[in-house]
């Protein structure tokens, strides 16, 4: 069965440091993979999607991933957080030109930025 | 704002009670899916309706059924209620269904309670 992994439960970190959360997925074949954010008490937002072409992938808020399918991975970074960036963070996958058109989501990482 | 809204933001309820989730996706899209967010499940595809009908069924529990009306909004109904049953529940809705290149966009939630 596909599953996500995301290594970090909770991220602590203080403003301007530098941020990645790793995300590991097991699928054999082509995927589609997204980062989104939930905000406490609101709900998900997408940050960022990987189709296919150029494996790095921009999103909002200075967020960017990186695909390198030799190790199933799609890791978010930000180079410098603030401390709006307090938020839960999921890595999903979808496998592509299957017939389950649903997301398959990782436990998600807690991010808190101190001050 | 992502579009999708969703009805009622709060549920509480007594076990073995009956409760029905409303939701009504972005203007355009034909595809609702609907996810279980709980502490120590996560984020967990239930159901998928394309169009009005059923395409995919993940780890949905039989006292749980869904449908998409013609006007394309959803709801989710929730049986026999037991404590575990608490949960936030999430619905998503995307243009298109299964393995295409689509995004979903998530609704803001409700939270339902069990007592």
């Amino acid at each position: 069965a596909q599953s996500v992994s995301q290594h970090n439960h909770h991220v602590i970190l203080s403003e301007a440091a530098s941020l990645e959360l790793g995300c590991n997925y097991s699928y054999g074949g082509t995927v589609n993979l997204f980062w989104y954010v939930q905000y406490p008490g609101q709900h998900l937002q997408l940050l960022l999607k990987y189709f296919s072409g150029d494996p790095l992938v921009k999103g909002i808020k200075g967020f960017e991933a990186e695909f390198i399918k030799s190790k199933f991975s799609f890791n978010l970074r930000k180079p410098s957080v603030q401390w709006s960036d307090t938020a839960e963070y999921f890595c999903a996958v979808k496998p592509y030109g299957g017939s389950q058109g649903n997301l398959i989501f990782g436990k998600g990482t807690k991010l808190s930025v101190k001050p | 704002d992502s579009g999708v809204t969703q009805t009622p933001k709060h549920l509480i309820t007594a076990t073995g009670q009956r409760v029905t989730l409303r939701c009504s996706p972005r203007s355009g899209d034909l595809s609702v899916y609907w996810y279980q967010q709980s502490l120590d499940q996560g984020l967990q595809f239930l159901i998928h309706y394309y169009n009005g009908e059923e395409r995919a069924k993940g780890n949905i529990l039989e006292r749980f059924s869904a449908q998409q009306f013609p006007d394309l909004h959803s709801e989710l109904n929730l049986s026999s209620l037991e404590l575990g049953d608490s949960a936030l529940y999430f619905c998503a809705s995307s243009v298109t269904t299964s393995g295409g290149t689509d995004t979903q966009y998530f609704g803001p939630g409700t939270r339902l309670t069990v007592l």
